[in-house]
């Protein structure tokens, strides 16, 4: 069983450009989120998506950041005009869901994350 | 809103030696804890779990972690520390109702050999 796909593993893209990050979940698991790592930091939550619904994005940046999980096809997180701070390490995980303690279960497994370079 | 703390941002030991990285978090009720563990370069990897029952967990590569609720801790050990355990570990938090983990900012464990 594949584990989590991100592709390209790296990324470099001038100011101004826009950033395509792709997100392949594990077989059978049908929610996926996405993570960003600053340099030295740990990663902070931006967005969680099933299939064609963004159910929380209380993370993504109110600008130039969308995500999306088509019926069909990989996740794509986007981020457009990009900027020096987006220079980061953007991670995505996936889950099934299933039914534990208080209703939901919530083991996570990453992929093995896209490195972004702004110049 | 929960939160975690690994006040450790660098700890070296001792190839041989015994490991046990602190992770405190704040939560009101009774959460969701995640060990992972970055080597340079790499995604995560899921070393041990608590959701439930026993507080000693067991992971792979021979970590454990206990939850104590008195403490708000839930911190790794590893009795005897390899060379190749050397890498970022990450402790995080998940909450009910919501699917979103709060990661820690890391603790890199170098070995000496």
């Amino acid at each position: 069983n594949a584990g989590v796909m991100q592709n390209p593993r790296h990324l470099v893209r001038r100011r101004g450009q826009e950033a395509r990050l792709r997100c392949s979940p594990m077989k059978g698991h049908s929610h996926v989120y996405w993570y960003r790592q600053l340099p030295e930091e740990g990663l902070k939550f931006m967005v969680y998506l099933q299939k064609e619904n963004i159910i929380d994005e209380s993370g993504m940046p109110k600008e130039r950041f969308s995500a999306e999980f088509p019926k069909e096809g990989p996740s794509i997180l986007r981020i457009q005009q990009v900027v020096r701070g987006d220079s980061a390490a953007y991670f995505c995980a996936s889950s099934p869901f299933s039914w534990g303690r208080d209703g939901l279960y919530n083991e996570q497994f990453f992929g093995p994350g896209t490195r972004l370079t702004v110049l | 809103a929960q939160s975690v703390t690994q006040p450790d941002i660098h700890i070296t030991v001792s190839e041989g030696a015994s490991l046990e990285l602190r992770c405190n978090y704040s939560y009101g009720a009774t959460p969701y804890l995640f060990w992972y563990v970055q080597s340079p370069g790499q995604g995560l990897q899921l070393l041990l779990k608590y959701f439930s029952g026993d507080t000693l967990v067991q992971g792979i590569k021979g970590f454990e972690a206990e939850f104590k609720r008195s403490q708000s801790s839930f911190n790794l050990r590893k009795p005897s520390v390899h060379w190749s355990d050397a890498a970022e570990y990450f402790c995080a938090v998940g909450a009910t109702g919501r699917r979103a983990l709060t990661f820690g900012s890391g603790t890199r464990l170098q070995v000496q050999p």
